[in-house]
């Protein structure tokens, strides 16, 4: 089956820290590749994405890369903001597929 | 532009009613998406409908169902309520097609 698996949270950093989200996957066909963020209180947003192997989707600092052979996709930031805190959540979606399948979100903060 | 509206943004329920969650899009999107999100589990997709007049079960269908009587709504049924249904209920939807998916601000649902 197809199905996402995301570093366990909550994870906690402080202003200007080096990010790392690791994102693993198991899919039946070739995938494309989601990170979505969830603000507090919001519904979630796409933030990257990438949809075939070596890909390198980016967005307000972030950056993923699409690892075929490791089967990954983590979301890095070199320098995080308190305002990056918020809930990340990788997803795939197969070809042909409209139907998104989520890992189960890690809860960043970033202190001042 | 409003996107995805969805309502109520929160409800208190009691066990064994009837409650439909609305959810309206502006976008003239094919698909739509309707998904529970738990603390630990991530997004899990109840019902799609990749076009109007289309129907389909995700993940966890049971106690739940859909219709999709036109492209702009999809309403999400609890027949009758059980409190393993307290969830935040969000709805999504993405062009045919395409692989962004857009998500309303969702819905708080406690079901005592």
């Amino acid at each position: 089956g197809n199905s996402v698996t995301q570093m366990e949270g909550p994870v906690t950093l402080s202003e200007e820290a080096f990010l790392t989200i690791n994102c693993t996957y198991t899919a039946t066909g070739y995938p494309s590749l989601f990170w979505y963020v969830q603000y507090p209180g919001e519904g979630l947003q796409l933030l990257l994405k990438a949809t075939k192997a070596d890909d390198k989707g980016s967005n307000k600092g972030f950056e993923a890369t699409y690892r075929k052979e490791t089967t990954s996709f983590h979301l890095e930031k070199g320098s995080v903001q308190v305002s990056d805190s918020a809930v990340y959540f990788c997803a795939l979606q197969i070809q042909g597929a409209q139907k998104l399948v989520f890992g189960q979100g890690t809860r960043l903060t970033i202190n001042p | 532009i409003a996107g995805i509206t969805q309502a109520p943004t929160s409800q208190i329920l009691a066990a064994g009613r009837r409650m439909t969650l609305r959810c309206t899009q502006d976008m003239r999107h094919n698909a739509m998406y309707w998904y529970r999100q738990d603390l630990g589990l991530g997004l899990r997709l109840i019902h799609y409908s990749n076009t109007a007049g289309t129907t389909g079960k995700g993940e966890v269908p049971d106690g739940y169902s859909v219709s999709r009587a036109n492209t702009d709504d999809f309403p999400l049924t609890l027949a009758s309520a059980v409190p393993s249904q307290t969830s935040v209920y969000f709805c999504a939807s993405s062009v045919l097609e395409n692989t962004e998916a857009f998500f309303g601000q969702g819905t708080r649902l406690t079901v005592v």
